[in-house]
Order: C-alpha cells, then structure tokens, then sequence
C-alpha cells in the first residue's frame, strides 16, 4: 500500500511563512491524487483545510493555501498565528483508496 | 448545517464485533461519501472506508477482510462493523462526510 510522507515536525515563528509537504512513495503527487489537508488540536476532531489540492472550505482562514510543489502536494500558512499550532495531517487518493500521512507538529514559537 | 452524530459500544473483548452509527442531521444523504476515520491513541489517522447513498463500499485494502460499512437511507445513517477485533484495533473512531464534516469521536478501547 502507498506510504504518505509528512514533515514529523516544524517550527515556525508567529507571522512567519511555513510550508508543510505530503509526499507519495509512488511517485510524484499530482491533482488526481485529490490532495487533503487537516488541523486537529489535542482532543478535538480533525478539521478540514484545503481539499483538491487548493480549494479552501468556507472556515478556512484566508492565510491557509494549498498547492503543488516540486512533486508533492503543500499546504503553506502565511502570517502564521498562535492558534495555528496543532498537528496537521494531508490525505492523499491513491489507487483507490485513501492514505493519510503520518501527521506534521506544527509549532508556533 | 449538517451534523453528524456517531454512537456504539466503547469497551470490547478480544475477537468481538466492533458496531458503530453515524447519523447524519440537517443535510442530505446523497451526493457524498461517507466515511469511517480512526486513530489509535497519540498516533496518526487512518481511514477505514466509505460508502455512498446507493450502498457501493470502499475498504482500506488492510482491513477490508474484518471490515463492512452499511447504509440506512430511510433513516440518514450509516454503519461501521469490524472483526474480529483485536487490541490494535483500539482507537477513537470517527464518521464523516466527505472529509468535510466531521462527527465527535468514539473512543473504542478493545481488552481483555
């Protein structure tokens, strides 16, 4: 079954620019792959960002934006705040099912 | 807005039959995919399957063996069994829709 690669952690300082990447073991992500980003903060449900590589549900904040980059899908928060310190996971389609990565930390300091 | 409202048993046995519902309030039923998502404690999340209002299924090729997701369009919901389970099915489950929506959680703690 495909692996989805995240960053296990980042680091970013608050109103700074941050890119977090998903990778697929087979290959490089394209838009077929649907790519889906998500917050989850402790004890809480996962929250739905970005779906289809850049389409931003209604809730999310205009400094969230998705993309492709250098073959794997990216998800880049601009003008980061304290609130978005949480984990964040992408979910990929692949081969007829779907694949989350392993979740990145996303620390605001 | 949609709301989805998730129940079932949180405390089974070894070989027993994991029996989740997910209701779906203030939105239609077709036109998504309704999934099930779970998530061992301090781990990642790993998604379970869909369906659809007309009852076609999709599994994670890992569980597909242990795993059925139903549809109950008379009554907006739909359903997740899985077994037999074991210890590593312990995890809190989650419904959704589309990936969109989200419901509460149900932690399901599987041991003897």
């Amino acid at each position: 079954q495909t692996v989805v690669t995240q960053e296990p952690s980042l680091t970013v300082s608050p109103g700074g620019t941050v890119t977090l990447t998903c990778a697929s073991s087979t290959g490089a992500v394209t838009s077929g792959y649907y790519p889906n980003w998500f917050q989850q903060k402790p004890g809480q449900a996962p929250r739905a960002l970005i779906y289809s590589t850049s389409n931003k549900n209604s809730w999310t904040p205009a400094r969230f934006s998705g993309s492709l980059l250098g073959g794997k899908a990216a998800l880049t928060l601009s003008g980061v705040q304290p609130e978005d310190e949480a984990e964040y996971y992408c979910l990929l389609y692949c081969d007829g099912s779907w694949v989350f990565g392993g979740g990145t930390k996303l620390t605001v300091l | 807005q949609v709301q989805l409202q998730q129940w079932g048993a949180g405390l089974l046995k070894p070989s027993e039959t994991l029996s989740l519902t997910c209701a779906v309030y203030g939105g239609s039923f077709s036109g998504y995919y309704w999934s099930w998502i779970r998530q061992p404690p301090g781990k990642g999340l790993e998604w379970i399957g869909d369906i659809n209002h007309g009852g076609s299924a999709n599994y994670n090729p890992s569980l597909k063996s242990r795993v059925t997701i139903s549809v109950d369009t008379s009554r907006n919901q739909f359903s997740l069994k899985l077994t037999p389970v074991t210890a590593a099915d312990t995890a809190v489950y989650y419904c959704a829709r589309n990936f969109d929506t989200w419901g509460q959680g149900t932690l399901v703690t599987v041991s003897s």
